[in-house]
């Protein structure tokens, strides 16, 4: 059975500090993987999808990397902003399925 | 686009009520997803849909039941609500040629007394 676990739960930060938040799943065979924001009160957004055959995404400050073989991903956040302060969750989709298996989140704080 | 979106925002049931949560996407998607989320456990899949015509169990479907309508509307059934069903229940939708990104709408805080 598929687990995904964020280490850490809580992350505070001065702004302008590079950050990494770290993804870690049980097992390999997925079919993508997906990071979100989430702001207090709010639904989720989708911040970027790894397919199973790339090894990383990028969109303006994010950057995403999967590595299957060791079933982990980090997402790399360039020169935090108080704005990017929620929580952000991964969420991944085992091969074969639609189904997605969410981890807990790590809650970011950017310091201004 | 509106993208997903959910109806009602908010709801307090009291015990052994009965109520509907609506979920709609036009994004023309042919997957869609209902979870909830609690404190400390994530988002958990309760239900969901692959297509039209079809619905499968998740992790969590004890004490609900799921209509796929359509391909826009996929809705979510309380018979006889439950203090542990207090929560915040999120629709998503998805579809293959988008490599299955999930979008979301902006959830039902529900709460049952």
């Amino acid at each position: 059975k598929q687990e995904v676990t964020q280490i850490p739960a809580a992350l505070s930060v001065p702004e302008g500090e590079n950050l990494v938040l770290n993804c870690s799943f049980t097992d390999s065979a997925i079919y993508n993987l997906q990071w979100f924001r989430q702001d207090p009160g709010k639904g989720l957004t989708s911040l970027l999808l790894i397919q199973s055959s790339q090894r990383e995404q990028t969109s303006g400050r994010l950057n995403a990397s999967l590595d299957k073989s060791s079933g982990r991903s980090t997402l790399y956040i360039a020169a935090s902003q108080p704005g990017d302060s929620a929580t952000y969750l991964c969420a991944v989709s085992s091969s074969g399925t639609y189904k997605y298996i969410f981890g807990t989140g790590t809650r970011l704080k950017v310091l201004a | 686009n509106a993208g997903v979106t959910q109806t009602p925002k908010f709801q307090v049931l009291k015990t052994g009520q009965s109520m509907t949560l609506q979920c709609a996407q036009d994004m023309n998607h042919n997957s869609m997803y209902w979870y909830r989320q609690d404190p400390g456990m994530g988002l958990r899949l309760i239900y969901y849909s692959a297509s039209e015509g079809t619905t499968d169990k998740g992790e969590v479907p004890n004490g609900y039941n799921v209509s796929r309508l359509n391909k826009r509307e996929f809705s979510l059934r309380l018979e006889s609500a439950a203090p542990s069903q207090t929560s915040v229940y999120f629709c998503a939708s998805s579809d293959e040629r988008e490599n299955y990104e999930q979008y979301f709408g902006p959830g039902t805080r529900l709460t049952v007394t």
